[in-house]
């Protein structure tokens, strides 16, 4: 069975319903963003990425809003499905580092 | 394309024992990396390379070496296995666009 994930804030929506899962950053030289999707048993999916200059970018259901100032950002899932659950990650690349710093992952739990 | 294949998916060693996880993509992927995932602390960066013959150290590279001689493949040796390194264990390849494909793990157990 999977084990990662034990001690993740959770999030459970009914199907249907738009989700809302946020994550706050911690360095502001970051310049890139990613919001991946973990199913049980496999690797990160990659979703959606955005850029720093950018504050919201769509992408097919999905949308995520980046707020510099407060160093936030979300991901927004329109009519969320049951194989929408999973854990979502964000990560952050640092300007200049090659490195991707990711968050610990929020699960969403979406209910028929 | 294969994209990043891993193996073996699991493995059971002893303390003190050594071994390697093999990583390799097929996509022609200058960048490649490891990271691990435990539980409530998502994933941490090993060590990562940016082409073939250059790696370098990510966030907890201790008891862990790489080696990147071809594009193709990464893996990641253990020199003497501790019960802190049970984990799972994710090899990545990245894009210049920045977008990353991830392996399917390796569930690690070190006894």
């Amino acid at each position: 069975g999977e084990s990662v994930g034990l001690h993740l804030p959770t999030l459970s929506v009914q199907e249907g319903d738009n989700s809302i899962i946020n994550c706050a950053y911690s360095n502001s030289a970051s310049d890139y963003f990613i919001w991946y999707k973990q199913e049980s048993g496999k690797g990160p999916q990659f979703i959606i990425d955005i850029r720093s200059n950018m504050d919201k970018r769509q992408g097919q259901r999905v949308t995520v809003l980046l707020n510099k100032t407060v160093k936030h950002l979300s991901l927004q899932i329109a009519a969320t499905q049951p194989g929408d659950s999973a854990v979502y990650f964000c990560a952050e690349n640092i300007a200049g580092f090659q490195k991707l710093v990711f968050g610990t992952g929020t699960r969403l739990l979406v209910s028929p | 394309n294969a994209g990043v294949t891993q193996t073996p998916k699991f493995q059971v060693l002893k303390t003190g024992q050594s071994m390697t996880l093999q990583c390799a993509q097929d996509m022609n992927h200058e960048y490649m990396s490891w990271y691990r995932q435990d539980p409530g602390m998502g994933l941490r960066l090993i060590h990562y390379s940016v082409g073939a013959g250059i790696t370098d150290q990510g966030e907890v590279p201790n008891g862990y070496n790489v080696s990147r001689s071809t594009t193709e493949d990464f893996p990641l040796r253990l020199l003497s296995a501790a019960p802190s390194q049970t984990s799972v264990y994710f090899c990545a390849s990245r894009t210049p666009g920045n977008e990353q494909f991830f392996g399917p793990g390796t569930r690690l157990t070190v006894l």
